[in-house]
């Protein structure tokens, strides 16, 4: 069964509102998560690593003041992306580490569409 | 720079034969090595990992992992319509990240 679960699914906003999503890890406690963004056609990209009880980690381009990430429990990692322009959609996937070394089991995704 | 290459395809391959994907990376010192499914409008779902080199099987797939050549592919024997999927190559390059490659679309012809 799924490991990962992500809140919303998909979710339409309009152009200058903030959006939350929610990625759980459902049967381990996880000090890091990670947040990737996948645009039409292309690869993963990652865009920020968690970190539970400090500063997230974010990838050279990726503006932390724009996509808010709090890691607030063991088991809670939120993305907040602040004032959603179009050029934001895209499929936001989180991740937590798995049992052998650097694997990595992905959450469901979370459509995001920017009008 | 680290880096990942991956032929982006589309392969096509006949219902019942294998499907062979491959794989190359920029660091020799790479460590762990691992290939996702990824279903159109989906999340990546991992199908194999492999950390030394040789032959790794898991059902019909194997995963071959060569250092020297800096080269990890992926078969799939007796493919399946269900096989059809973008397939990426995903490579730990020392620390808790994985760079993933652009991914090769598969598709399995009935």
């Amino acid at each position: 069964g799924a490991v990962v679960s992500q809140h919303p699914s998909r979710v339409i906003c309009k152009s200058g509102t903030s959006v939350k999503i929610e990625c759980r890890s459902l049967d381990f406690q996880a000090t890091t998560m990670f947040w990737y963004r996948q645009f039409p056609k292309q690869s993963l990209m990652l865009m920020a690593t968690s970190n539970e009880g400090s500063k997230a980690t974010y990838e050279q381009g990726v503006e932390k003041d724009k996509f808010l990430i709090n890691h607030a429990s063991l088991t809670l990692s939120t993305l907040t992306v602040t004032s959603a322009h179009p050029e934001d959609s895209s499929f936001y996937i989180c991740s937590r580490p798995g049992p052998t070394p650097y694997e990595q089991y992905f959450g469901p995704g979370t459509r995001l569409t920017v009008t | 720079q680290k880096e990942v290459e991956q032929n982006s395809g589309p392969l096509s391959v006949p219902e019942g034969a294998i499907a062979s994907l491959n794989c190359t990376y920029s660091d020799r010192g790479s460590q762990s090595f691992f290939w996702y499914r990824q279903y159109s409008g989906k999340s990546p779902e991992l199908i194999m990992s492999i950390y030394s080199n040789g032959d790794k099987e898991d059902g019909r797939f194997t995963a071959q992992l060569n250092k020297a050549s800096q080269y990890v592919s992926l078969l799939i024997r007796d493919s399946q319509p269900s096989d059809s999927a973008t397939y990426l190559c995903a490579v730990n390059f020392g620390n808790e990240k994985l760079t993933f490659g652009t991914g090769t679309r598969l598709t399995i012809i009935p």
